[in-house]
């Protein structure tokens, strides 16, 4: 079946800490999104990559990094200046995101909590 | 910038009960507006999505939308819920090529 598959489902992370969330696609889409939920706070994006080999910020990149060097992979690392990384993070693709409309396919997301 | 403003943050409805969630954007050009629903743990899926025409829009699990240019509105409407329409709802909107920009949620919970 063709998806997003993001791993692990709960990670903890403790204190000082970077942590690598994992986002892998088999829809052969051109772009990949991050975005942080939070609860009655919608989604915020923290980056986004239209092609390889490239990424931009969003609202909230501060304490994030990702790396994009194969179209099917797009980790995100929650670094240690990230100081309240306890939150639901979702992965999403779009086939090229240069087109207009296009819709967002999702991930299941990764519950990350601060031990 | 785009924004997107849910005007309620919780819903309950009785089941069979008509429903209607609230969405107002911001934005003085055309742009383009879905909405996504989210069930408990799991990522958003497509309901519905204005792109240009018809101003009503029809989607998945009976849901539609109404696109009102003049008010800057989306609501989405359903004539008779069910139980498993108890999930959060996501208005979104996005102009050109750049990322789509969410509304903060509405959580929709249908009473038996």
């Amino acid at each position: 079946d063709g998806g997003i598959t993001q791993s692990p489902k709960y990670l903890f992370r403790k204190e000082g800490q970077n942590v690598t969330l994992s986002c892998e696609q088999n829809l052969n889409h051109d772009a990949m999104y991050w975005y942080r939920q939070d609860p009655g706070q919608g989604l915020r994006l923290i980056y986004y990559s239209q092609i390889v080999n490239d990424f931009q910020k969003g609202d909230i990149a501060e304490g994030y990094s990702v790396s994009r060097e194969k179209k099917e992979s797009f980790p995100l690392t929650v670094t240690s200046a990230q100081k309240n990384p306890t939150a639901f993070y979702l992965c999403a693709s779009s086939p090229s995101g240069t087109a207009i409309g296009e819709k967002l396919f999702f991930g299941s997301g990764t519950q990350l909590s601060v031990l | 910038a785009q924004s997107v403003t849910q005007l309620d943050s919780q819903v309950p409805v009785f089941e069979e009960a008509p429903v209607e969630l609230r969405c107002n954007y911001s934005s003085s050009v055309s742009v383009y507006l879905f909405w996504y629903v989210q069930y408990p743990n799991q990522g958003l899926q497509l309901l519905l999505k204005y792109l240009s025409g018809s101003t009503l829009v029809k989607g998945i699990n009976g849901f539609e939308a109404e696109f009102n240019k003049s008010q800057t509105s989306f609501h989405l409407r359903k004539p008779s819920v069910h139980i498993s329409d108890t999930a959060e709802y996501f208005c979104a909107v996005g102009k050109g090529n750049t990322p789509l920009v969410f509304g903060k949620g509405t959580r929709l919970s249908v009473i038996a």
